[in-house]
């Protein structure tokens, strides 16, 4: 069964930093392109980064470029995203998902930028 | 970018009566590769997203074949031959074809 669980959220002040996580299991992870998507409360999804699957390419929206870095270490079958110079607009939780086409999602973690 | 524009935003629906979602690309969705890349996702309320259709018309496996995806280009439809209570939620289009990839804006399925 393809499992996918985010991690890393939480409370952080705008101008401050945040890792997340995404452990993989019940496939090939190595094998699969992955993306991160973001959703703010009460809104709809946004699509923030997208890394290939040996971890040679990767795009990013543009709210996140030069801010967010997307990586991925296919020995420990886990995805990251790690966010500098956070807005109050990063706030939202925060999806990984598989494939090109986004065919697994996990359950999200939360991210709130406040002071 | 590619803007995705869905239609109504909102759909109230009798049990057991068709719906219909609509999506838009304001560029053509077909790849160097000849496909479509045009999916669409259910996001119940509390849940996670869970992907329906990708490639305009194919459907993932478990989704009950009520649901269908047609439309071509840069026109895409999104059918419920009759709504199931299980089918509220909010429905989003995205394309695949173009970077950065994009969202329509959703579609919030309720039962009248």
């Amino acid at each position: 069964e393809v499992q996918l669980v985010e991690s890393g959220g939480g409370l952080v002040q705008p101008g401050g930093s945040l890792r997340l996580s995404c452990a993989a299991s019940g496939f090939t992870f190595s094998s699969y392109s992955m993306h991160w998507v973001r959703q703010a409360p009460g809104k709809g999804l946004v699509w923030v980064s997208r890394i290939k699957s040996d971890g040679s390419s990767t795009n990013y929206a543009d709210s996140v470029k030069g801010r967010s870095t997307i990586s991925r270490d296919n020995a420990k079958n886990t995805l990251h995203l790690q966010m500098n110079s956070l807005r109050a607009e990063d706030t939202g939780v925060y999806y990984c998902a598989r494939s090109s086409n986004l065919d697994y999602w996990g359950q999200g973690t939360l991210v709130t930028v406040s002071s | 970018d590619v803007v995705m524009t869905q239609s109504p935003l909102s759909l109230p629906v009798t049990l057991g009566q068709p719906a219909s979602i609509s999506c838009r690309s304001s560029q053509s969705l077909v790849d160097s590769d000849g496909n479509t890349y045009l999916n669409w996702f259910q996001q119940r309320p509390g849940q996670s997203p869970r992907r329906l259709i990708y490639k305009v018309s194919n459907r993932d496996s478990g989704v009950p074949d009520r649901f269908s995806g047609s439309g071509s280009g840069t026109d895409f439809t999104l059918k419920i031959s009759r709504v199931e209570a299980e089918d509220v939620g909010v429905y989003y289009c995205m394309q695949g074809t173009h970077w950065p990839r994009t969202f329509g804006q959703g579609t919030k399925v309720e039962i009248k």
